[in-house]
């Protein structure tokens, strides 16, 4: 296994289920990321976590609740989303969090493609 | 937040064509990264400048950074279908965990 690896590449879920995304990174990074990408949008930053602690949450609903329970793993769970957060997700790593001009260049996964319906 | 424009939105080329991407702002920042994200997967970074007028070359790739480290565009030389997707350029402001990126520019190379 290598890189930054993400399940499941696909969920469809109604709005009442809950659902979990994971993330596994390979790489010996300190930080993990998630961010949304949505149609004729740029990237979102959601979450940020530097050695399993947050230090970046921008202004995301509650129906997202991130965990990360250890600098290689990183959850994002889902309830009662709304068929607008439909998107794909991605979760990213780096040797060290992103800050300025401490630019640790970020390694993607391959994302989740979620649908609300 | 910078904002940043990137243009254009599409671009649909023959394969051994030549191409150039832009991505603007109308803010100074201090390094910018290029990704390039194939269909059903993450972006990957291709480079980073740091300096301005700074230019770095990747194989058929020619990335280049502004003067006044406001702009930087992406030259690609005989694109290849392999070359197709979509290109994101991305910047970081000082002391911010933000890594802010641009819509795209979703290239297609048609053999």
């Amino acid at each position: 296994e290598t890189g930054v690896t993400q399940t499941p590449r696909h969920l469809v879920m109604g709005m009442t289920n809950k659902k979990s995304l994971k993330c596994e990174q390979h790489l010996g990074h300190n930080a993990m990321y998630w961010y949304k990408q949505s149609a004729k949008k740029p990237l979102e930053l959601m979450f940020v976590y530097s050695l399993e602690e947050r230090v970046e949450n921008n202004s995301v609903p509650s129906r997202f609740s991130p965990e990360c329970p250890n600098s290689s793993h990183l959850f994002l769970h889902l309830h009662t989303l709304q068929p607008e957060d439909s998107a794909l997700y991605l979760c990213a790593s780096s040797q060290e969090v992103v800050r300025g001009l401490d630019n640790s260049p970020l390694h993607f996964g391959n994302g989740t493609r979620l649908t609300v319906t | 937040t910078q904002l940043l424009e990137q243009s254009p939105q599409f671009l649909s080329i023959q394969e051994g064509e030549n191409l150039t991407v832009y991505c603007n702002s109308s803010s100074v920042f201090s390094s910018l990264q290029w990704y390039r994200q194939e269909p059903g997967e993450g972006p990957v970074l291709l480079v980073t400048v740091v300096t301005g007028g700074e230019v770095k070359k990747l194989k058929r790739l020619t990335f280049q950074f502004g003067d006044a480290r406001k702009d930087s565009s992406l030259h690609i030389t005989a694109a290849q279908p392999g070359d197709t997707g979509l290109y994101l350029c991305a910047v970081s402001g000082a002391g911010s965990y933000q890594l802010t990126f641009g819509k795209g520019t979703k290239l297609s190379v048609i053999p």
